[in-house]
């Protein structure tokens, strides 16, 4: 039983262009979520967080949008660069538990 | 700032066999996660050290163990390995407990299990 999922294994953009990546969770005690990038051989690391407290939350060329009542959070890239191609991995947590990961989506940014 | 080191990068074992994984956390951090990544998906998270105890645990069996030590470092231990324990072992370190903060990964361990 998953409990985030990230429907899409991959997507394609052009150079310049906004990058969508989607994630939904099926437990509504998730109240904090993170998205991590992961290149080959390398560890995921840390893009950008939002807490349930919030809707949306920007960095930079990052911004994640919580939606609680459909259980959906976004990360958008905008433009998106070739340096932006890896694999997204969307994760919750609910207070005092682990972060639950999903299987992540595989960005392809074309120049 | 030296971040989260793990040895060794792959290795290879046998059915049966008991493999030793570690990791040196990122500089003042005293919490260390471990995950399992099989091919195509997320991680998964095996359990966590808070300060040399274990401080949570995901669904993994017992032969699954870990270790913290008082410098903060952390082993996996997995015993009697099976096939479908083949997978990138991933240690996080982190300065908060469960399900907060950020987690800083590792490169990871990549075991093969034939």
């Amino acid at each position: 039983d998953q409990q985030v999922k990230q429907n899409s294994p991959s997507l394609s953009v052009q150079e310049g262009r906004i990058s969508i990546l989607n994630c939904d969770y099926t437990n509504s005690m998730f109240d904090y979520f993170l998205w991590y990038k992961k290149y080959p051989a390398e560890g995921p690391t840390f893009l950008i967080s939002i807490s349930s407290i919030k809707d949306k939350n920007e960095d930079g060329r990052f911004t994640v949008f919580l939606n609680k009542s459909a259980k959906h959070l976004s990360l958008h890239i905008v433009p998106s660069q070739p340096g932006d191609s890896a694999v997204y991995f969307c994760a919750a947590s609910a207070r005092g538990q682990n972060f639950v990961f999903g299987p992540g989506t595989r960005l392809s940014v074309l120049p | 700032e030296t971040g989260v080191t793990q040895s060794p990068t792959h290795l290879i074992k046998t059915r049966g066999q008991q493999v030793t994984l570690r990791c040196s956390s990122q500089s003042g951090h005293n919490t260390v996660s471990w995950y399992q990544q099989a091919l195509g998906q997320g991680p998964q998270f095996i359990f966590q050290y808070y300060r040399e105890e274990e401080n949570g645990r995901g669904n993994f069996p017992p032969r699954f163990s870990g270790l913290q030590f008082p410098n903060y470092s952390s082993e996996l231990n997995v015993n009697a390995l099976e096939l479908d324990d083949s997978a990138l072992y991933l240690c996080a370190s982190s300065l908060e407990g469960l399900g907060k903060g950020e987690l800083f990964f590792g490169e990871g361990s990549r075991l093969t299990v034939l």
